[in-house]
């Protein structure tokens, strides 16, 4: 089945910093990649679906230059949250969809971040 | 808008028991529909999935899901529980949103499986 990954699994930072978290397609190519951000027995709230070669397109409430995506590849989805906050703290989730499109979407285990 | 309904944050069985989780869409297209489960700290894995073609979907695991469109359900079952299955359950639709497709993720129904 299609792999998708994600690095780091767990990253804890100081507030004011950025963190880079990565979303990789390991066998299939990901025209599509989503972002989601999950807090603490909660659902998964969609930030932002980015296409490869194109600007990422964010929910309401979403805010772009705190949160940036970058999909330079058909492979490998960035987010970078840039001056982290403890209110950023969060379990981030990304998923891809392979390039002839069946509706199924698949995870990356998940990127816990910890802003201190 | 398409959007789904989970009734019951919390589910508690017993080992062996039917699991019956409950799943309400709304929409004004025929829906995409589909079950993930969630372990602790993980990301989301595919049980089934719902594409108009067979109303009965089989997935792994041993669940299953009724499409039933007159009820604008798709409740997520499984004859007999096991304790593995003890997770977080999503519902979710697939919606067309500026030209891209995406998933509308419902609230989560939390398993719990007892001996």
């Amino acid at each position: 089945g299609a792999v998708v990954s994600q690095h780091p699994s767990r990253v804890i930072c100081k507030s004011g910093t950025s963190v880079k978290i990565e979303c990789r397609s390991l066998d299939f190519q990901a025209t599509t990649m989503f972002w989601y951000r999950q807090f603490p027995k909660q659902s998964l709230m969609l930030m932002a679906t980015s296409n490869e070669g194109s600007k990422a397109t964010y929910e309401q409430g979403v805010e772009k230059d705190k949160f940036l995506i970058n999909h330079a590849s058909l492979t490998l989805s960035t987010l970078t949250v840039t001056s982290a906050h403890p209110e950023d703290s969060s379990f981030y989730i990304c998923s891809a969809r392979q390039r002839f499109n069946t509706g199924e979407l698949f995870f990356g285990e998940g990127s816990r971040l910890t802003v201190l | 808008a398409q959007s789904v309904t989970q009734l019951g944050s919390h589910v508690s069985v017993s080992e062996g028991a039917l699991v019956l989780l409950r799943c309400n869409y709304s929409s004004s297209v025929p829906p995409y529909l589909f079950w993930y489960v969630q372990y602790p700290n993980q990301g989301l894995q595919l049980l089934l999935k719902y594409t108009s073609a067979a109303t009965l979907v089989k997935g792994i695991n041993g669940f299953e899901a009724e499409f039933k469109k007159s009820e604008t359900s798709f409740h997520l079952t499984k004859p007999s529980a096991h304790m593995s299955d003890a997770a977080e359950y999503f519902c979710a639709v697939s919606v067309m949103n500026t030209g891209f497709q995406k998933l509308v993720f419902g609230t989560g129904t939390r398993l719990l499986v007892s001996p």
